[in-house]
Parts: C-alpha cells; structure tokens; sequence
C-alpha cells in the first residue's frame, strides 16, 4: 500500500494567515491526488484534484501543487470558516485509495 | 445536485453482520463509483469499497473478504454489508459518489454519514 504522511499533525493561525500543508506520498503517485476538508461532525468535502485543480465552488485562497512523492495545499488568507482538519488521498493506485492523517488548522 | 443518505442500524453486536444503505437523489447510480469509507471515533478515513454499474465491484483487501456491496438500481440505491463485526469496525460510515479524471478517481459527493457502534 502507499503510504500518505501530512505535516505538522496540527497548525495554530489566524485569520488573514498563509498555511501550508505537505503531504508526501511513500512512492510516486503522479499528481493524483486530492485535498479534502472535513469540519467537526460532518463529510469531508473535496477541495482540490488531481494535485492542483480547484474544484468547481471552492474558494480560490486554496490551491494545491506538487508531483511524484511531495504535495502541497496552501491556503493564501485563512478566513474563519477555514479552520477544520484537512486530509490528503492518494488516488494512483485507485482502487486501493489511501488517505493521509490529517491536519487540523486551529484558531491561534 | 447529488444528494446521498446513509440508513441503518447504529448498535451491531459482535460477530453479526453490519449492513447499511445509502440512497441516491439527483443522480442515477448507473453513472460514476459509489464508494463506502469510513472513519472511526478521532481518527482518520479509510476507503472500504466501491459499485460502479459497469464496473463491477472492488473492495480494500484489509476487510479480509467481510465486505460486500451491492445496488438496486430500480430503488437507485446502494448497499454495504460488513460480516463478523468486531468493535474495530466502530466507525462513521460514508457512502459517497466519486468521478473519473483521467486514470484517478475523486469523491466529490458525501453523505453526512451514519455512526455504526459495534457492542453487545
């Protein structure tokens, strides 16, 4: 299986901030991967594809990049409603989906 | 818009069979992956299976062959079945449709999902 590993675990910020998230495959993937953001008690919600296409409806303050092993979602202006737990996923090996461990953006 | 919604039981007791359905508003199930994922309590997601009308089934060989999945397209539903559950298969359980880019696949569309407690 391929592994996804994000960092950091978990990120403090404040409104109007830069985050950067990495992900980073355990072998190549491509750029297939997707970013998804997921608030307490809900779905996640899938914010970018294929590494760096913005989903239709999805604020453009997010954006994704990256190719092969190493992956980045940033996000240039951090707004209230973006504090949640982001999640990357592999989708190389579809079916053999895998998901990264999640980094949750808190409130500094 | 597609809408999805997960149904069935919340308490399994150990060793029976999970079984949940999900059903499909504003979309025909004949068209994209109908996936199942789940999450256990605090913890992170992970892909149990999926339908594809054309496609057949597919299932995450971690489940050791307890999984099944099936549809009923006249009810424009799909169905997961989880045999000999223990209390690691404690979860919220996900039935999501997904698309194709290229030779990747993506879920784009989630239900709000249904917490499963396996306990006697």
């Amino acid at each position: 299986d391929i592994q996804m590993t994000q960092s950091p675990s978990s990120v403090s910020a404040s409104v109007g901030d830069r985050v950067t998230i990495t992900c980073r495959a355990s072998q190549g993937i491509s750029s297939w991967l997707g970013w998804f953001q997921q608030k307490p008690g809900k779905a996640p919600k899938l914010l970018i594809y294929a590494a760096s296409r913005l989903r239709s409806g999805v604020p453009p303050r997010f954006s994704g990049s990256g190719s092969g092993t190493d992956f980045t979602l940033s996000i240039s202006s951090l707004q209230p409603e973006d504090f949640a737990t982001y999640y990357c996923q592999q989708a190389n090996s579809f079916p053999s989906w895998t998901f990264g461990q999640g980094t949750k953006v808190e409130i500094k | 818009q597609v809408q999805l919604q997960e149904s069935g039981p919340g308490l399994v007791k150990p060793s029976e069979t999970l079984s949940l359905t999900c059903t499909v508003s504003g979309g025909s199930i004949t068209s994209y992956y109908w996936m199942w994922i789940r999450q256990p309590p605090g913890k992170g997601l992970e892909y149990i299976g999926y339908f594809h009308y054309n496609g057949g089934t597919n299932y995450n060989p971690s489940l050791k062959g307890r999984v099944t999945i099936s549809a009923d397209t006249s009810k424009n539903q799909f169905s997961l079945d989880l045999s000999s559950v223990t209390a690691a298969d404690t979860a919220v359980y996900f039935c999501a449709r997904a698309f194709r880019y290229d030779s990747s696949v993506y879920a784009d569309f989630w239900g709000q999902g249904t917490l499963v407690t396996v306990s006697s």
